[in-house]
């Protein structure tokens, strides 16, 4: 099946530092990326969907100025939390569909702790 | 009323034992519609697609009910290893709505 990889898996930092997290598509180009958060015992939430060559798509309630998506090119999206704070620990995830299926690719996850 | 609906569970069934699971969605204009499993602090993985006809892969059956707007999963003889975390997913033009997932323990 298709592959997706995130870095980095976990991540420690400090409060009010900044950290990206990479999504790639190893395998398929994609033009579409989903970015999600998990916290402890809850259900997935889509963030955001991440457009190459264009703006990101934002969730209700997500705000585009603390998390940056950037997505350059057909293989990678990043995903910068800026001035993170502890509040903004969780489990990271991309996902994205091979062409031309809708079956969503998930990246293993990528860990934040904000001290 | 959220967009896609599951019960949370926990489902504790013993080894061998058949469970199943619902998922309702609000929006009838849905067009594809899967079932993930996610382990513990893991990514979820695609567990089946579910197709308008039903389908069946192995211990696991899908099946999707327009009219009543609900999709379903069942898993027969439940080994141990099926304990997880089971997302229904529904796709409206590559906008993915998750369920809240439900969580599934098998019991030897």
């Amino acid at each position: 099946g298709a592959v997706v990889s995130q870095h980095p898996s976990w991540v420690i930092c400090k409060s009010g530092t900044s950290v990206k997290i990479e999504c790639r598509s190893l395998d398929f180009q994609a033009t579409t990326m989903f970015w999600y958060r998990q916290f402890p015992k809850q259900s997935l939430m889509l963030m955001a969907t991440s457009n190459e060559g264009s703006k990101a798509t934002y969730e209700q309630g997500v705000e585009k100025d603390k998390f940056l998506i950037n997505h350059a090119s057909l293989t990678l999206s990043t995903l910068t939390v800026t001035s993170a704070h502890p509040e903004d620990s969780s489990f990271y995830i991309c996902s994205a569909p091979p062409p031309p299926s809708y079956e969503q690719y998930f990246g293993p996850g990528t860990r934040l702790t904000v001290t | 009323r959220k967009e896609v609906e599951q019960d949370p569970g926990p489902f504790n069934v013993p080894e061998g034992a058949t469970v199943a699971f619902n998922c309702t969605y609000s929006n009838s204009a849905s067009q594809s519609f899967f079932w993930y499993r996610q382990d513990c602090r893991k990514e979820p993985k695609l567990l089946m697609s579910v197709y308008s006809s039903g389908n069946e892969d192995g211990r696991f059956t899908a099946q999707l009910n327009r009219a009543s707007q609900y999709i379903s999963l069942l898993i027969r003889d439940s080994k141990l290893s099926d304990s997880a975390t089971y997302l229904c997913v529904v796709n409206d033009n590559n906008d993915m709505r998750f369920g809240a997932g439900t969580r599934l323990t098998v019991k030897p």
